[in-house]
């Protein structure tokens, strides 16, 4: 597509539940990347793809936190058991190479656990 | 995690005013980005800079990657309101170049 799409934009859960973020990024882009953004902060990375291959997921803040890219497109972002710690924005971006150079952020989604 | 230190943390100027923000980190950086971010969407590239002393411009915007390679610059020359925003730096070290890590955002706003 045109640019990087996520879904929902919105997401309101309730403590313990669990969530599903959808990005859909560049169409050919090779790396796809997750980043959260608490209110008043900077984006913080938490994982990053390269095709279907999840090279780094040192940000993850916990095992509650999981992402997959199967068929090198498409990726979600799970979190488990949410907490009220997870209300954030997240951001996908994806770029054409395997740096961060041409990074073209989504919109993000807006997460809310109450 | 590890965040840049950006400042002024806001601004508040009249327009046609020029506007000068800043970012160190304690660490080298091997890239310097410049976004900027509109309430409700993702960060949007405004320069990229990839050598130390570096100076590009971008209209009204001009950045410079410190000699240091441990600080940069932006600056807005005669500013307009379309200008409000948050204002990020963000970069690269050697440890991982491909993780960016970025500072805490300079709110910009403008007074017509």
């Amino acid at each position: 597509g045109a640019g990087v799409s996520q879904s929902p934009r919105y997401k309101v859960a309730k403590r313990g539940q669990d969530v599903a973020l959808r990005c859909d990024p560049i169409s050919g882009h090779v790396s796809l990347f997750w980043y959260q953004q608490a209110l008043g902060q900077g984006p913080e990375f938490l994982t990053y793809f390269q095709n279907e291959a999840q090279l780094d997921k040192s940000g993850l803040p916990s095992d509650r936190f999981f992402a997959e890219r199967p068929e090198g497109s498409v990726s979600t972002l799970k979190i488990q058991r949410t907490q009220q710690e997870d209300s954030a924005v997240y951001l996908c971006a994806s770029s054409p190479g395997g740096g961060p150079y041409g990074y073209t952020f989504g919109s993000g989604t807006r997460l809310t656990v109450v | 995690g590890q965040q840049l230190n950006q400042s002024p943390q806001s601004m508040f100027i009249q327009e046609g005013e020029d506007v000068s923000m800043n970012c160190t980190s304690s660490s080298i950086f091997n890239t310097w980005l410049w976004y900027k971010q509109d309430p409700g969407e993702g960060p949007v590239l405004l320069i990229a800079l990839y050598k130390a002393g570096e100076l590009t411009s971008n209209g009204r915007l001009t950045a410079q990657f410190g000699i240091t390679r441990k600080d940069s610059f932006l600056n807005i020359s005669a500013s307009i309101p379309s200008d409000v925003g948050i204002y990020f730096c963000a970069g690269t070290n050697a440890g991982n170049n491909r993780k960016l890590i970025w500072g805490l955002g300079t709110s910009l706003a403008v007074n017509p």
